[in-house]
């Protein structure tokens, strides 16, 4: 069973762009969560999405933002970026279901903002 | 609300020594606890986890962990480190009640072995 995938894994853009990044689930894998990971910040919780909905949000300005295809895939999006988004983004898929166990993770798309 | 307390941003052991990461928990509701590991340029992968029933529980790569509820603690522990091991290691807790979706993680501990 192929893993999570996220695309690109590196990317470099200057202060005032916006980025999108994507990731396909495992297959089956109905959720997809979204954290942003920082040496200074750790691994902090942006949102989930489940069924094209999104279902839990973390404590993020509205330049964050995301979507789920009905594929189960999910793009982020960071509009107007600044120097402090610079961080490994790391998709992580579960099943989904309540109560449900652990996390897969892709490798991540690290962003670096100059 | 909830969250994780990792005890120690490093901890070096040498191989073939006894490797103990420290985790303490908090949360108002039964959680679901889990330990990851990440090696550099890579993403986290699932050590083990504790959902309900035996409270020792054992992973891959020889590494197990004890939830103790009284403690809210879910240390980690490995009897004979080995090289391979040299990574960094998060707790992270969920919420029983909702989903796996939205864990909260512990800062993490770079574990370093040395030779």
């Amino acid at each position: 069973k192929a893993g999570v995938t996220q695309t690109p894994r590196y990317l470099i853009k200057t202060r005032g762009q916006q980025v999108t990044l994507s990731c396909s689930p495992i297959s089956g894998h109905r959720s997809v969560s979204w954290y942003q990971q920082t040496p200074g910040q750790g691994l902090q919780f942006l949102f989930e999405y489940f069924s094209e909905t999104q279902r839990n949000k973390g404590n993020f300005p509205g330049r964050f933002s995301g979507r789920q295809f009905s594929n189960s895939r999910s793009e982020m999006n960071v509009s107007t970026l600044e120097l402090g988004d610079s961080a490994l983004y790391l998709c992580a898929s579960s099943y989904g279901g309540p109560g449900t166990g652990e996390l897969f993770f892709g490798e991540g798309s690290r962003l670096t903002v100059l | 609300a909830q969250s994780v307390t990792q005890l120690g941003s490093h901890v070096s052991v040498s191989e073939g020594a006894l490797v103990l990461l420290r985790c303490n928990y908090s949360s108002s509701v039964p959680p679901y606890l889990f330990w990851y590991v990440q090696y550099p340029n890579q993403g986290l992968q699932l050590l083990l986890k504790y959902t309900t029933g035996a409270t020792l529980v054992k992973g891959i790569n020889g590494f197990e962990a004890e939830f103790k509820k009284s403690e809210t603690s879910f240390h980690l522990t490995k009897p004979s480190a080995h090289m391979s091991d040299a990574a960094e290691y998060f707790c992270a807790v969920s919420d029983r009640n909702t989903n796996a979706g939205k864990s909260t993680f512990g800062d993490g501990t770079t574990l370093t072995v040395k030779p």
